[in-house]
């Protein structure tokens, strides 16, 4: 049973564009939702984090939107970069949990 | 300041070897972590350890063993390797667990069990 569901599986966008992954859970508990980013080879890496009192957080280029009510939050990517090009992978948690429940991954292409 | 590190990189077992796969961290962190990822199934947690001698069983427990003696240490063990062992393995630390408190990922190791 996927307890976070993340979608599409792949994505292809021109450079310069606007990436957008989406994910949805289902347990209400959940109140940590980390994007990690994975690179070829590589261990994923957080890249961007936010918590259901706020409904945007935005790093850089990296914003979160979440909607607590749908129990869904996506990951919108400005202005994507061929260096973009990755395997992210949208996650949850809860306060007293030791375990991280991942999404199924998004491998991102940015075509320059 | 290396991080997470894991050995081997790669690894080919014949199905019935054991083998162990190996991981440490020199953060001071004490929450480690093993996972596994399949293509298409994201990471699932095997087991995960909250400090020096406590272990404890996450999602994908089955055919795995684990030890925790030092902070540091954190080896992962397969005693009878299947083809459905077959995936890439990931350790990772944290300062603390749950809520906010970020893992850091090591490399990878990438078994093929045949």
């Amino acid at each position: 049973q996927q307890q976070v569901k993340q979608s599409p599986q792949s994505l292809i966008v021109q450079k310069g564009g606007i990436s957008i992954i989406n994910c949805a859970y289902e347990n209400t508990a959940f109140d940590y939702f980390p994007w990690y980013q994975q690179f070829p080879g590589k261990g994923p890496a957080l890249l961007i984090a936010i918590r259901p009192d706020v409904s945007e957080k935005k790093e850089g280029r990296f914003t979160i939107s979440f909607n607590k009510s749908a129990k869904q939050f996506s990951l919108h990517i400005m202005d994507s970069q061929p260096g973009d090009s990755a395997t992210y992978f949208c996650a949850a948690s809860m306060t007293g949990a030791n375990n991280l429940f991942f999404g199924t991954g998004t491998r991102l292409t940015v075509i320059p | 300041n290396a991080g997470v590190t894991q050995t081997p990189k790669f690894r080919i077992l014949k199905i019935g070897q054991s083998m162990t796969l190996q991981c440490t961290q020199d953060m001071n962190h004490n929450y480690m972590y093993w996972y596994r990822q399949d293509p298409g199934m994201g990471l699932k947690l095997i087991y995960y350890s909250v400090g020096a001698g406590i272990t404890d069983k996450g999602e994908v427990p089955n055919g795995y063993n684990v030890s925790r003696s030092t902070t540091e240490d954190f080896p992962l063990r397969l005693e009878l390797a299947a083809p459905s062992q077959t995936s890439v393995y990931f350790c990772a630390s944290s300062y603390r667990s749950g809520s906010s408190y970020e893992q850091y990922f090591g490399p990878g190791t990438r078994l093929t069990v045949t």
